[in-house]
Protein backbone atom coordinates (compact mmCIF):
# COMPACT_ATOMS: atom_id res chain seq x y z
CA UNK A 1 0.00 0.00 0.00
CA UNK A 2 1.33 3.53 -1.22
CA UNK A 3 1.82 5.82 2.60
CA UNK A 4 4.13 5.72 5.39
CA UNK A 5 4.60 2.87 7.19
CA UNK A 6 5.77 2.40 10.66
CA UNK A 7 6.92 -1.11 12.42
CA UNK A 8 6.90 -2.32 15.18
CA UNK A 9 3.44 -0.68 16.22
CA UNK A 10 4.26 -1.31 19.48
CA UNK A 11 7.59 -2.38 21.68
CA UNK A 12 8.39 -3.07 25.26
CA UNK A 13 12.03 -3.49 25.95
CA UNK A 14 14.27 -3.43 28.85
CA UNK A 15 16.89 -0.16 29.70
CA UNK A 16 20.17 -0.62 28.13
CA UNK A 17 18.72 -2.95 25.23
CA UNK A 18 19.49 -1.82 21.56
CA UNK A 19 15.73 -0.57 19.78
CA UNK A 20 15.07 0.19 16.16
CA UNK A 21 12.43 1.40 14.76
CA UNK A 22 11.30 0.92 11.24
CA UNK A 23 10.04 3.63 9.00
CA UNK A 24 8.88 3.01 5.40
CA UNK A 25 7.37 5.46 2.99
CA UNK A 26 6.55 4.66 -0.84
CA UNK A 27 6.35 8.02 -1.95
CA UNK A 28 10.11 8.49 -2.83
CA UNK A 29 9.92 11.59 -1.10
CA UNK A 30 13.03 13.39 -0.46
CA UNK A 31 12.88 13.81 3.15
CA UNK A 32 12.10 12.09 6.13
CA UNK A 33 12.19 12.71 10.20
CA UNK A 34 11.81 11.55 13.05
CA UNK A 35 9.87 13.03 16.44
CA UNK A 36 8.72 12.09 19.88
CA UNK A 37 5.49 12.89 21.27
CA UNK A 38 5.45 13.16 24.94
CA UNK A 39 2.69 14.79 27.13
CA UNK A 40 2.78 18.28 27.43
CA UNK A 41 6.14 18.79 24.87
CA UNK A 42 4.12 18.27 21.98
CA UNK A 43 6.69 16.76 18.95
CA UNK A 44 10.46 17.14 18.80
CA UNK A 45 12.53 16.65 16.18
CA UNK A 46 15.16 13.97 17.04
CA UNK A 47 16.57 13.27 13.17
CA UNK A 48 15.56 14.29 9.95
CA UNK A 49 17.20 13.34 6.41
CA UNK A 50 17.13 15.49 3.05
CA UNK A 51 18.01 12.31 1.22
CA UNK A 52 19.68 8.99 0.81
CA UNK A 53 23.22 8.87 2.84
CA UNK A 54 22.50 12.38 4.37
CA UNK A 55 21.01 12.86 8.20
CA UNK A 56 21.36 15.72 10.62
CA UNK A 57 20.27 15.81 14.03
CA UNK A 58 17.02 18.04 15.24
CA UNK A 59 16.13 19.37 18.86
CA UNK A 60 16.90 15.72 20.49
CA UNK A 61 19.07 13.48 19.22
CA UNK A 62 21.02 12.50 22.38
CA UNK A 63 20.58 8.42 22.42
CA UNK A 64 19.82 8.12 18.84
CA UNK A 65 20.94 6.71 15.73
CA UNK A 66 19.72 7.01 12.05
CA UNK A 67 20.62 6.14 8.70
CA UNK A 68 19.27 5.91 5.11
CA UNK A 69 20.77 4.02 2.48
CA UNK A 70 17.54 3.94 0.79
CA UNK A 71 15.92 6.77 0.10
CA UNK A 72 12.56 4.88 0.95
CA UNK A 73 13.40 3.76 4.52
CA UNK A 74 14.63 5.51 7.43
CA UNK A 75 15.61 3.44 10.96
CA UNK A 76 15.61 4.71 14.10
CA UNK A 77 18.15 3.03 16.60
CA UNK A 78 18.21 3.31 20.11
CA UNK A 79 21.76 2.09 21.05
CA UNK A 80 21.52 1.73 25.01
CA UNK A 81 17.39 2.18 25.85
CA UNK A 82 16.86 4.28 28.26
CA UNK A 83 13.37 4.73 30.67
CA UNK A 84 13.52 8.54 29.57
CA UNK A 85 12.70 7.14 26.04
CA UNK A 86 9.38 5.91 27.12
CA UNK A 87 7.69 7.97 24.44
CA UNK A 88 5.59 7.71 21.07
CA UNK A 89 8.01 8.16 18.05
CA UNK A 90 6.28 9.26 14.70
CA UNK A 91 8.38 9.31 11.48
CA UNK A 92 6.95 11.88 8.82
CA UNK A 93 7.59 12.76 4.91
CA UNK A 94 7.97 15.71 2.84
CA UNK A 95 8.81 16.38 -0.88
CA UNK A 96 10.60 19.05 0.65
CA UNK A 97 12.04 20.10 4.23
CA UNK A 98 9.46 23.06 4.40
CA UNK A 99 6.67 21.72 2.79
CA UNK A 100 4.03 19.28 4.43
CA UNK A 101 4.82 16.38 6.33
CA UNK A 102 2.91 13.30 5.89
CA UNK A 103 3.26 11.11 9.06
CA UNK A 104 3.17 7.69 9.90
CA UNK A 105 0.87 5.47 12.66
CA UNK A 106 3.37 5.75 15.04
CA UNK A 107 5.22 3.43 17.56
CA UNK A 108 4.77 3.30 20.89
CA UNK A 109 7.89 2.61 22.65
CA UNK A 110 7.87 1.80 26.37
CA UNK A 111 11.45 1.13 28.53
CA UNK A 112 11.07 -0.83 31.47
CA UNK B 1 15.80 30.10 18.12
CA UNK B 2 12.80 29.37 16.84
CA UNK B 3 9.69 28.60 18.43
CA UNK B 4 6.08 27.71 18.46
CA UNK B 5 3.72 27.77 21.85
CA UNK B 6 0.02 27.02 22.04
CA UNK B 7 -1.38 29.13 25.32
CA UNK B 8 -4.16 26.65 25.54
CA UNK B 9 -3.41 23.36 26.99
CA UNK B 10 -6.93 22.17 27.66
CA UNK B 11 -10.10 23.19 25.87
CA UNK B 12 -14.02 21.96 26.30
CA UNK B 13 -16.35 22.84 24.64
CA UNK B 14 -20.22 22.47 23.79
CA UNK B 15 -21.64 21.39 20.51
CA UNK B 16 -21.87 24.50 18.25
CA UNK B 17 -19.75 26.68 20.14
CA UNK B 18 -17.18 28.37 18.49
CA UNK B 19 -13.65 27.47 18.03
CA UNK B 20 -10.23 29.82 18.27
CA UNK B 21 -6.79 28.22 19.51
CA UNK B 22 -3.98 30.24 19.48
CA UNK B 23 -0.69 29.91 18.22
CA UNK B 24 1.84 32.09 18.61
CA UNK B 25 5.49 31.92 17.24
CA UNK B 26 9.08 33.36 16.64
CA UNK B 27 10.95 33.45 13.60
CA UNK B 28 12.97 36.27 12.13
CA UNK B 29 12.32 36.04 8.21
CA UNK B 30 10.19 34.39 6.02
CA UNK B 31 8.32 31.37 8.28
CA UNK B 32 5.73 28.57 6.48
CA UNK B 33 2.65 27.74 9.39
CA UNK B 34 0.64 25.03 9.61
CA UNK B 35 -1.80 23.30 11.56
CA UNK B 36 -1.68 19.62 12.17
CA UNK B 37 -4.48 17.90 14.44
CA UNK B 38 -4.51 14.29 15.61
CA UNK B 39 -7.72 12.14 16.61
CA UNK B 40 -7.41 9.86 19.22
CA UNK B 41 -5.40 6.95 18.75
CA UNK B 42 -4.62 8.35 15.12
CA UNK B 43 -1.19 9.80 13.45
CA UNK B 44 -1.19 13.67 12.07
CA UNK B 45 -2.92 15.07 9.91
CA UNK B 46 -2.57 18.44 8.20
CA UNK B 47 -5.46 20.86 8.60
CA UNK B 48 -4.47 23.42 6.99
CA UNK B 49 -1.17 25.40 5.95
CA UNK B 50 0.80 29.02 5.29
CA UNK B 51 3.51 29.99 2.75
CA UNK B 52 2.35 33.29 1.69
CA UNK B 53 -0.50 35.52 -0.13
CA UNK B 54 -4.01 35.77 1.35
CA UNK B 55 -3.43 35.43 5.22
CA UNK B 56 -6.57 34.32 6.03
CA UNK B 57 -6.32 30.45 4.72
CA UNK B 58 -9.26 27.70 4.62
CA UNK B 59 -8.67 24.02 5.42
CA UNK B 60 -10.65 20.90 5.86
CA UNK B 61 -13.50 20.14 7.90
CA UNK B 62 -14.50 23.99 8.09
CA UNK B 63 -11.60 25.11 9.80
CA UNK B 64 -9.83 28.52 9.08
CA UNK B 65 -6.51 30.30 10.55
CA UNK B 66 -5.43 33.71 10.31
CA UNK B 67 -1.98 34.89 10.00
CA UNK B 68 -0.92 38.24 11.27
CA UNK B 69 2.43 38.99 11.06
CA UNK B 70 2.25 42.12 13.31
CA UNK B 71 1.46 39.72 16.27
CA UNK B 72 3.56 36.66 15.33
CA UNK B 73 -0.18 34.72 15.52
CA UNK B 74 -1.97 32.02 13.66
CA UNK B 75 -4.71 31.59 15.72
CA UNK B 76 -6.87 28.27 14.40
CA UNK B 77 -11.14 29.46 14.48
CA UNK B 78 -14.31 27.22 13.31
CA UNK B 79 -17.39 28.71 13.98
CA UNK B 80 -19.14 25.64 14.99
CA UNK B 81 -17.40 23.02 16.41
CA UNK B 82 -18.79 19.11 16.47
CA UNK B 83 -18.47 16.00 18.28
CA UNK B 84 -15.95 14.78 15.72
CA UNK B 85 -13.40 17.63 16.65
CA UNK B 86 -12.47 16.10 19.72
CA UNK B 87 -8.89 15.87 19.20
CA UNK B 88 -4.80 17.15 20.29
CA UNK B 89 -4.38 19.92 17.28
CA UNK B 90 -0.47 21.29 16.72
CA UNK B 91 0.59 24.55 15.68
CA UNK B 92 3.55 24.09 13.59
CA UNK B 93 6.31 26.40 11.73
CA UNK B 94 8.92 26.04 9.62
CA UNK B 95 12.38 27.92 8.83
CA UNK B 96 14.56 26.21 7.02
CA UNK B 97 14.49 22.48 6.94
CA UNK B 98 13.00 21.53 10.56
CA UNK B 99 9.45 22.08 11.48
CA UNK B 100 9.06 23.03 15.23
CA UNK B 101 5.73 21.95 16.52
CA UNK B 102 4.11 23.94 19.43
CA UNK B 103 2.90 21.92 22.67
CA UNK B 104 -0.61 21.26 21.06
CA UNK B 105 -4.25 21.80 22.68
CA UNK B 106 -6.67 18.90 23.74
CA UNK B 107 -9.94 19.79 22.47
CA UNK B 108 -13.25 18.12 23.77
CA UNK B 109 -16.13 18.56 22.44
CA UNK B 110 -19.49 17.66 24.59
CA UNK B 111 -22.32 16.28 22.68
Amino acid sequence: DAGITQSPRYKITETGRQVTLMCHQTWSHSYMFWYRQDLGHGLRLIYYSAAADITDKGEVPDGYVVSRSKTENFPLTLESATRSQTSVYFCASSEEGIAEQFFGPGTRLTVL
Amino acid sequence: AQSVSQHNHHVILSEAASLELGCNYSYGGTVNLFWYVQYPGQHLQLLLKYFSGDPLVKGIKGFEAEFIKSKFSFNLRKPSVQWSDTAEYFCAGAAGNMLTFGGGTRLMVKP
